[in-house]
């Protein structure tokens, strides 16, 4: 699987935009980018994934870049809650059993 | 929709004694993980279930732990005889087969003395 690299921490202001980045520059053209996050002491949960178009559900949008080497989640209106550790996480398609790698993720910090 | 169901949530037990842990996953659900997540780490997966079939455990330290899956419901996970680095938040997942998103469940926090 491809690794991703995603900045160790990051602030953001409550009621801003989050845009968190993520490089997977090895990224192979059959690997979804996945994201998930994690609150303080709860499991992860799923955010979003896509393939290469932009996506967008009720939590955030993921726009992947045209070359595929790169993705950024975004938050639209950030709030306190938001405060966790998100992944970035490539996955194989080919991999019907779903197997996910985490990496340390972005410790998000969301500020009054 | 109820979600993925563990117990317990807390188990503290000294070093060389056993321990299990319990995973329900939602309904329907024919895929199920465990991961152990260590302090300031990402979780990693230890064992992949496809209904009651290991699909994975190339991570599962196999002298001691083990996991089951009967019926292909719901799941257990034992460490015997246990180590001081054992400790971690054991979590439980589950997913619909293809490219979907795994559902996690609250974890167990287990802590070995």
């Amino acid at each position: 699987d491809a690794k991703t690299t995603q900045p160790t921490s990051m602030d953001c202001a409550e009621g801003r935009a989050a845009n968190l980045p993520c490089n997977h520059s090895t990224i192979s053209g059959n690997e979804y980018v996945y994201w998930y996050r994690q609150i303080h002491s709860q499991g992860p949960q799923y955010i979003i994934h896509g393939l290469k178009n932009n996506e967008t559900n009720e939590m955030a949008s993921l726009i992947i870049t045209e070359d595929r080497k790169s993705s950024t989640l975004i938050l639209p209106h950030a709030t306190l809650r938001d405060t966790a550790v998100y992944y970035c996480i490539v996955r194989l398609t080919t991999d019907s059993w779903g197997k996910l790698q985490f990496g340390a993720g972005t410790q998000v910090v969301v500020t009054p | 929709e109820a979600g993925v169901a563990q117990s317990p949530r807390y188990k503290i037990i000294e070093k060389r004694q056993s321990v299990a842990f319990w995973c329900n996953p939602i309904s329907g659900h024919a895929t199920l993980y465990w991961y152990q997540q260590i302090l300031g780490q990402g979780p990693k997966l230890l064992i992949q279930f496809q209904n009651n079939g290991v699909v994975d455990d190339s991570q599962l330290p196999k002298d001691r732990f083990s996991a089951e899956r009967l019926k292909g419901v719901d799941s257990t996970l034992k460490i015997q005889p246990a180590k001081l680095e054992d400790s971690a938040v054991y979590l439980c997942a589950s997913s619909l087969e293809g490219a979907g998103g795994q559902f996690f469940g609250p974890g167990t926090r287990l802590t070995v003395l």
